[in-house]
């Protein structure tokens, strides 16, 4: 079973930021939170990840609380090319024997102009 | 990051046939993963490939269903044996180079 918890869905408007929470209650001292998108049709796609710092990349910033239950995915500008379905996902780290990803059912990001 | 195809990139296949679906990738990677994607739902994972040694499966998932093969570093295939229409689904490969990249996936539809 999936480790995080997300909404089922999530509606955007075109050029305002888009928060997308979830929920890791039981992650572990050693495991990251990984989160990626899949646009329709298509194989998914890495976005960002992180153990307890918030990070940011081109694509988005992650900000995870102190206590690393929970996190934030945060698209600055979303575009009409942002909609997708968006995992959160808790791992181990990638370089890890036991690394692997486990998806849940995702967050479904609307973005309307 | 890693360039992924796959092929074929869908297939209508009969019930009680096979389907060998191909995973290439354009740089050399220890660990391949495929998935599967069932209608409306998330994707699952059949299988872990490393190069040199046999697939590790998850649960639910058998060999003699999934047949893997992972002759070098750059190249995997899967099976889907012995089809029934529950099989219709997109199988993707994946690849990890510090993160998993995805291929486009292979749509399948059994009759």
């Amino acid at each position: 079973d999936a480790k995080t918890t997300q909404p089922p869905s999530m509606d955007c408007a075109e050029g305002r930021a888009a928060n997308l929470p979830c929920n890791h209650s039981t992650i572990s001292g050693n495991e990251y939170v990984y989160w990626y998108r899949q646009i329709h049709s298509q194989g998914p796609q890495y976005i960002i990840h992180g153990l307890k710092n918030n990070e940011t990349n081109e694509m988005a910033s992650l900000i995870i609380t102190e206590d690393r239950k929970s996190s934030t995915l945060i698209l600055p500008h979303a575009t009409l090319r942002d909609t997708a379905v968006y995992y959160c996902i808790v791992s181990t780290n990638s370089g890890g024997s036991n690394y692997k990803l486990t998806f849940g059912k995702g967050t479904l990001l609307t973005v309307n102009p | 990051s890693a360039v992924i195809s796959q092929k074929p990139s869908r297939d209508i296949c009969q019930r009680g046939t096979s389907l060998t679906i191909q995973c290439q990738v354009d740089s050399q990677v220890t660990m391949m993963f495929w998935y599967r994607q069932q209608p409306g739902q998330s994707l699952t994972l059949i299988a872990t490939a490393n190069q040199g040694s046999e697939a590790t499966y998850e649960s639910g998932f058998v060999i003699d269903k999934f047949p893997i093969s992972r002759p070098n570093l750059t190249f995997s295939t899967l099976t889907v044996s012995n089809m029934s229409p529950e099989d219709s689904s997109i199988y993707l490969c994946s690849v990890q180079m510090g993160q998993q990249y995805f291929g486009p996936g292979t749509r399948l539809t059994v009759t």
